[in-house]
């Protein structure tokens, strides 16, 4: 199985903040990776696919980039509604694996 | 809009078997993989396994003895039974859409439509 690592696993951040996760694949997955957010109660959603593919309807502020091993997400402009918890998953290979999270809060 | 719609049982005694079910409304069946993901309580999701309109599944092997993923294509409806069942299985199940975007640069895969969730608690 291909294991994702995530860092850092929580960080805080104002409103407005430039915010940078990392995403880091136990072997290269070219750019086979996905981005989702996750707000409390509610089921994922899409952000970002093949590593830096903006989903249709997800605000521009959010990006993402990387390939081989190392990505990143980056939120330009923090807003209110981005407080969430924030996950990768490669597509490279099955079993489709994920990272553990990064939970974004407010400072 | 697409919109995924799940139901089960949210209480089982351990050995039971989880049965859930999913419904697509609202477009296309075909040409989608269908996937299952758990959440346990505070922590991250797992993916459990995959099945397209045709039949085929993959499932993750840590799950794979227990673990059917079957499809009713004339009800637009995907399932998944777990055997088994352990206090460890207790989770937040969700379906989930899965699409394969082909490129010039590779086949991207990725879960754009969810559902909302079942909480599954396995107790004595």
């Amino acid at each position: 199985d291909i294991q994702m690592t995530q860092s850092p696993s929580s960080l805080s951040a104002s409103v407005g903040d430039r915010v940078t996760v990392t995403c880091r694949a136990s072997q290269s997955i070219s750019k086979f990776l996905n981005w989702y957010q996750q707000r409390p109660g509610e089921a994922p959603k899409l952000l970002i696919y093949a590593a830096s593919s903006l989903q249709s309807g997800v605000p521009s502020r959010f990006s993402g980039s990387g390939s081989g091993t190392d990505f990143t997400l980056t939120i330009s402009g923090l807003r209110p509604e981005d407080f969430a918890t924030y996950y990768c998953q490669q597509s490279h290979s099955r079993p489709r694996t994920f990272g553990q999270g990064t939970k974004v809060e407010i400072k | 809009q697409v919109q995924l719609q799940q139901w089960g049982a949210g209480l089982l005694k351990p050995s039971e078997t989880l049965s859930l079910t999913c419904a697509v409304y609202v477009g296309s069946f075909r040409g989608y993989d269908w996937s299952w993901i758990r959440q346990p309580p505070g922590m991250g999701l797992e993916w459990i396994g995959e099945i397209n309109h045709g039949g085929s599944t993959n499932y993750n092997p840590s799950l794979k003895t227990r673990l059917t993923i079957s499809v009713d294509t004339s009800k637009s409806q995907f399932s998944l039974k777990l055997s088994s069942v352990t206090a460890a299985d207790t989770a937040v199940y969700y379906c989930a859409r899965g699409f394969l975007l082909g490129t010039t640069s590779g086949n991207f895969y990725y879960m754009d439509v969810w559902g909302k969730g079942t909480t599954v608690t396995v107790s004595s």
